[in-house]
C-alpha cells in the first residue's frame, strides 16, 4: 500500500476555499485515492473516492493529475464546522475488504 | 441513517485489569474492523472480520488482546491485562457492498 504524505496543518477563514493536497509517488494502478474527515472524539468519516481526473460531490472536489502521484482535496467555502482532521489514504478503495492505512492526516482550522 | 455502535464511550480502568468492548455494525455489513487511535495519530488498524472470519489481525498483539466476532454480527475485542500503553481510542469499523467504511464513535480508554 502506498505511503502518503500530506501537510501536518492548515488554517483557514470561513467562506475561503481550501485545498489539501496529498502526495503519494508510489501509488500502484489499482489503487484509489481517498479522504477521510474526523472530528474530535468521533470516528473518521467518508468524504471522497477518485481514480482519475475530477471527482465532485456534495461535499467537496477531488482533483488528480494524469500522474496520480498527488491529488488535491477541495473544500468550497469552509466553514467552522469544517475544522476537522483530513486524511488522505491510497489503496485499492473498491472494495470495502481493504484495510485502511492512515497517516497523520491534515489538520484544519477554520477561522471566523 | 443506520450507524456503527459502540460501547462503552469511555473506560478508566487500572493497568492489570481486564477489558472489553463491543461493537454493533450497520446490519447486512459482512466486513468488521477495530482500529486503535493515539492522541494526535491516525487509526491503526488491529483485526478485520469478514462475517465471523479473521482476514487480518497482524497487528494485534495477541498476547494480551482479542477479538471475536461469533455469530458474524456484533463483535467484542479484549485486553487482558491492560497495560498504560493501552490508553486510546478504539474505533470499530463496518463495510457494506460499497467502498466506504463506517466508523463508530469510538470507545476511549484510560489506564491508569
Amino acid at each position: 500500500l502506498a505511503k502518503t504524505t500530506q501537510p501536518i496543518s492548515m488554517d483557514s477563514y470561513e467562506g475561503q476555499e481550501v485545498n489539501i493536497t496529498c502526495s503519494h509517488n508510489n501509488i500502484a494502478t489499482n489503487d484509489y485515492i481517498t479522504w477521510y474527515q474526523q472530528f474530535p472524539s468521533q470516528g473518521p468519516r467518508f468524504i471522497i473516492q477518485g481514480y482519475k481526473t475530477k471527482v465532485t460531490n456534495e461535499v467537496a472536489s477531488l482533483f488528480i493529475p494524469a500522474d496520480r502521484k498527488s491529488s488535491t482535496l477541495s473544500l468550497p467555502r469552509v466553514s467552522l464546522s469544517d475544522t476537522a482532521v483530513y486524511y488522505c489514504l491510497v489503496g485499492d478503495g473498491a472494495y470495502n475488504t481493504d484495510k485502511l492505512i492512515f497517516g497523520t492526516g491534515t489538520r484544519l482550522q477554520v477561522f471566523p | 441513517e443506520a450507524e456503527v455502535a459502540q460501547s462503552p464511550r469511555y473506560k478508566i480502568t487500572e493497568k492489570s485489569q481486564a477489558v472489553a468492548f463491543w461493537c454493533d455494525p450497520i446490519s447486512g455489513h459482512a466486513t468488521l474492523y477495530w482500529y486503535r487511535q493515539i492522541l494526535g495519530q491516525g487509526p491503526e488498524l488491529l483485526v478485520q472480520f469478514q462475517d465471523e472470519s479473521v482476514v487480518d489481525d497482524s497487528q494485534l498483539p495477541k498476547d494480551r488482546f482479542s477479538a471475536e466476532r461469533l455469530k458474524g454480527v456484533d463483535s467484542t475485542l479484549k485486553i487482558q491485562p491492560a497495560e498504560l500503553g493501552d490508553s486510546a481510542m478504539y474505533l470499530c469499523a463496518s463495510g457494506g457492498d460499497g467502498s466506504e467504511q463506517y466508523f463508530g464513535p469510538g470507545t476511549r480508554l484510560t489506564v491508569t
